[in-house]
């Protein structure tokens, strides 16, 4: 079945302690990135992946890093988070060619809570 | 920045017709996606459009304007489980900028 996996779904943390979510999606995409949503602001993207070692930041990218070593995976560091990162995360990907585009298949979110 | 600007919420009879639109900053401006959220769900793609005019799919429609700055997604006979989120997403270059999403209500 073709997905996009996250871990963990939930995950309750307290500041500065570091954390990665993984992602991981087994459609060969090229292109994924990572999201946020928070009520009233939708989702807002924080680094994005257009293939293996080729990373750029999206729009709220502080307190964030990526890597993507393998096409597959693409996880999301928070080397020392902080209670204003609490939010729902949401890993896509996508093929990638240029314009036009593809849809974006998304997980199913990972809802994070720093105290 | 980009803004994308869409209704907050809406609501509709179960059977009628709504058009939720949305608006954007033409600059750099590559392609449009809908995206229907379900609360505590994933999106999903309901529709993309590159250029002007109507794309239609089943009882969903998308139109596009590209000079105008400006969409609106159309959904027909309208069922309760259309109740959602529908979230307007702008392609600008590699990145993929969302509105905050308009939440649709259904009621009988």
């Amino acid at each position: 079945e073709a997905q996009v996996t996250q871990n963990p779904r939930y995950l309750i943390t307290v500041t500065g302690k570091k954390l990665t979510v993984t992602c991981s999606q087994n459609m060969n995409h090229e292109y994924m990135s990572w999201y946020r949503q928070d009520p009233g602001l939708g989702l807002r993207q924080i680094y994005y992946s257009m293939n293996v070692e080729v990373t750029d930041k999206g729009d709220v990218p502080e307190g964030y890093k990526v890597s993507r070593k393998e096409k597959r995976n693409f996880p999301l560091i928070l080397e020392s988070p902080s209670p204003n990162q609490t939010s729902l995360y949401f890993c896509a990907s996508s093929q990638f060619s240029g314009v036009p585009s593809y849809e974006q298949y998304f997980g199913p979110g990972t809802r994070l809570t720093v105290t | 920045g980009q803004n994308i600007d869409q209704p907050t919420e809406m609501t509709a009879t179960e059977g009628a017709i709504v058009q939720i639109n949305c608006t954007y900053q033409t600059s750099g401006f590559n392609g449009l996606f809908w995206y229907q959220q379900h609360a505590g769900e994933a999106p999903t793609f309901l529709s993309y459009n590159v250029l002007d005019g109507l794309e239609e799919k089943g009882r969903f429609s998308s139109f596009l304007s590209r000079s105008k700055g400006y969409s609106y997604l159309l959904l027909k006979e309208l069922q309760m489980k259309d109740s959602a989120s529908y979230l307007c997403a702008v392609e600008y270059g590699n990145k993929l900028v969302f509105g905050a999403g308009t939440i649709l209500r259904v009621k009988s």
